[in-house]
């Protein structure tokens, strides 16, 4: 069983903050990483994908990924109660083309 | 692009009963996924097509749920004789052909058995 791990929080910071969320994943064929932000009663949205070690920066968010480690990181830079949401680590199984979800970590920010 | 669509939003059933939802992906999109997420959980695979072929279903899916993709266009995922265990948000994503595309997902139908 391919296993993607998140602590389910939550995760509070106040407003303005960085949030850092955190991922770990059990497949080292895994291939594709992704965040995907999640608000109650909605469904999963995109926000960043990752493919290579290193980090990746788009807007206010940036995603880390060490392979060799198996971990997946999110940070979000100056953090606004808007990012308060859920938010869900995803693998991609190249070879399958299956994608496991981690748990979600609830992010509060503060005003 | 109009996104991956939907129907219906809610449903509201007797347990026992049949149901089916419907989902139209990105048109673009050759690979459609069904999921299924309960509260507090992360979404659940269920099953997946490469435009009209079913590539894979979950081990853990239930005889009594079943899927097509007649055409490689929209999708219905089908649940007979419901369960109060059935009850759970039922995401329907697409993705490309294109390696390590991500998934698109609709809005999902929220399913209640009574």
């Amino acid at each position: 069983q391919k296993e993607v791990e998140q602590n389910s929080g939550p995760l509070s910071v106040p407003e303005g903050a960085i949030a850092s969320l955190n991922c770990t994943y059990s497949d080292r064929g895994s291939q594709s990483f992704f965040w995907y932000r999640q608000y109650s009663g909605k469904s999963p949205e995109l926000i960043m994908s990752i493919y290579s070690n290193g980090d990746k920066e788009d807007g206010r968010f940036t995603a880390q990924l060490n392979k060799a480690s198996q971990y997946v990181s999110l940070l979000i830079r100056d953090s606004q109660p808007s990012d308060s949401a859920t938010y869900l680590c995803a693998v991609g199984d190249g070879r399958f083309n299956k994608f496991y979800f981690g748990s979600g970590t609830k992010l509060n920010v503060k005003p | 692009d109009t996104g991956v669509s939907q129907d219906p939003r809610h449903k509201i059933t007797k347990r026992g009963q049949n149901v089916t939802f419907r989902c139209d992906p990105i048109s673009e999109h050759n690979r459609l996924y069904w999921y299924r997420q309960t509260l507090g959980q992360g979404p659940e695979f269920l099953t997946y097509f490469q435009n009209e072929a079913q590539l894979e279903k979950s081990r853990l899916l239930s005889d009594r749920f079943s899927a097509e993709r007649p055409k490689g266009s929209f999708s219905t995922l089908e649940i007979q004789r419901t369960e109060q265990g059935d009850s759970a948000m039922y995401l329907c994503a697409s993705s490309s052909l294109v390696g390590g595309s991500p998934l698109h997902f609709g809005n999902g139908t929220r399913l209640t058995v009574t």
